[in-house]
């Protein structure tokens, strides 16, 4: 059972369209991130939320984490081939450890 | 990935062989990660290191051991290599726990 789900597991769409992916989990956790995986990389973090409601912008992406600290959602606007990669979300519970969610695979065609 | 150095990068291996991986900082963090990833998986926890000198189990340690040499290096060894060790290996590293990670760029391990 995965503590972190995500959703959609993969989205292709056409470049300068929008789209949303969420993250959501039962459980409370004290801080949420984001990564975006290229392949043969490792991921590389773009945000921690910390607080329930909390919203960040990173040009193009907007970071939401849910008022209860249980879910959170990556919006990208007019979005661009450069998009395309893996978008893990990660949350902090107990001990301190990331879980990670099993990803998004996005795909951003021109 | 600047920071985080992995070896190697792609390793094949018969059953029942043995090897070391290596990961070395020099962002002078507290805390290192063993991740395994696996298609449809997401990242797993193996090991972590919290501090020099503590090691503890992740959420799958069964087949793997961890020596936190230093600081700066972290190691997973695979005593007995198994088929169902094939993976891609991310060595990571965080200020302390909770915060972001840095990770390494993997190493992809074939066990045939």
């Amino acid at each position: 059972t995965q503590l972190l789900e995500q959703s959609p597991q993969f989205l292709s769409i056409q470049e300068g369209e929008n789209l949303t992916v969420y993250c959501n989990s039962s459980s409370v956790f004290s801080s949420l991130q984001w990564y975006r995986q290229e392949p043969g990389e490792g991921p590389v973090l773009l945000v921690t939320v910390v607080t329930g409601g909390e919203v960040k912008k990173l040009k193009r992406l907007t970071f939401q984490f849910g008022d209860a600290r249980k879910d959170s959602s990556l919006h990208i606007t007019a979005a661009q081939p450069g998009d395309t990669g893996l978008y893990l979300c990660a949350g902090v519970k107990g001990a301190q450890k990331l879980v990670f969610g099993q990803g998004t695979r996005l795909t951003i065609n021109p | 990935n600047a920071g985080v150095t992995q070896t190697p990068k792609f390793q094949v291996l018969k059953t029942g062989q043995s090897m070391t991986l290596q990961c070395a900082q020099d962002m002078n963090h507290n805390s290192m990660y063993w991740y395994r990833q696996d298609p449809g998986m997401g990242l797993r926890l193996i090991y972590y290191s919290a501090s020099e000198g503590t090691t503890d189990k992740g959420e799958v340690p069964n087949g793997y051991n961890v020596s936190r040499l230093n600081k700066r290096e972290f190691s997973l060894r695979l005593e007995s290599a198994a088929p169902s060790q094939t993976s891609v290996y991310f060595c990571a590293i965080s200020a302390s726990l909770g915060y972001g990670y840095t990770f390494g760029s993997g190493t992809r391990l074939t066990v045939v």
